[in-house]
């Protein structure tokens, strides 16, 4: 069975670059698609980006190029780093993944983490 | 980008009784190379991640209980409960992954009346 855990910092400065990981286990890091999706408190989901086979990234462009995904195999991990962060970057942020039946849904999800961008 | 427009944004329906939320896509998310709509829903409750549902507009995820049913095609889907329990209260979002960016509907309340 999948399982994916967020990890990283819980309060980030503004204008800071927020770093986090998730670690996959039960499932190969090199296959399906990847994803960050957050929410911010009490709102909707919003989709950040994916990355596909280890290499192939595609990002949601009202992040305006601030966000960046990427692979760690040797661990089976991936992260999501998200630059000149502000209090509208506060969320929680989930990582999750997709699996055979359908590569694009979100199939395994973390628990989610809380990212609070303060000064 | 791809508006999802989910109706209605809250209901509350007895428990036993039918639950329907509607969902329209501001374009089709039918891929016709397959003939598959790229729809899904997704159930969120207070304090938890989300959890898919139904996949391909139509397609329960494995051990989805069998009173969840998705229905639809081309820029209008619903979501049917078809016998309201006291664990399904809970946020519902559907979501296109048609293309990118990928979207979510705004969340559907659904309460107990």
């Amino acid at each position: 069975q999948v399982q994916l855990q967020e990890s990283g910092p819980g309060l980030v400065k503004p204008s800071e670059t927020l770093s986090l990981t998730c670690t996959v286990s039960g499932g190969s890091i090199n296959t399906y698609h990847w994803t960050w999706i957050r929410q911010p408190p009490g709102k909707g989901l919003e989709w950040i980006g994916y990355i596909y086979n280890g290499v192939i990234t595609n990002y949601n462009p009202s992040l305006k190029s601030r966000a960046t995904i990427s692979v760690d195999t040797s661990e089976n991990q991936f992260s999501l780093k998200l630059s000149s962060v502000t209090a509208a970057d506060t969320a929680v942020y989930y990582c999750a993944g997709g699996s055979g039946a359908c590569y694009e849904c979100f199939h395994h999800w973390g628990q989610g983490t809380l990212v609070t961008v303060s000064s | 980008d791809i508006v999802m427009t989910q109706s209605p944004d809250s209901l509350a329906v007895s428990l036993g009784e039918r639950a329907t939320i509607n969902c329209r896509s501001s374009q089709s998310v039918l891929q016709s190379s397959n003939n598959r709509h790229y729809l899904a829903w997704y159930q969120q409750i207070p304090g938890q991640p989300p959890k898919l549902l139904i996949y391909w507009a139509s397609t329960r995820e494995s051990g989805v209980p069998d009173r969840f049913s998705g229905s639809g095609s081309g820029t209008d889907f619903t979501l049917t409960i078809s016998s309201l329990q006291a664990e399904d209260v809970a946020v519902y979002y559907c979501h296109q992954y048609y293309s990118t960016p990928w979207t979510f509907g705004q969340g559907t309340k659904v309460e107990i009346k």
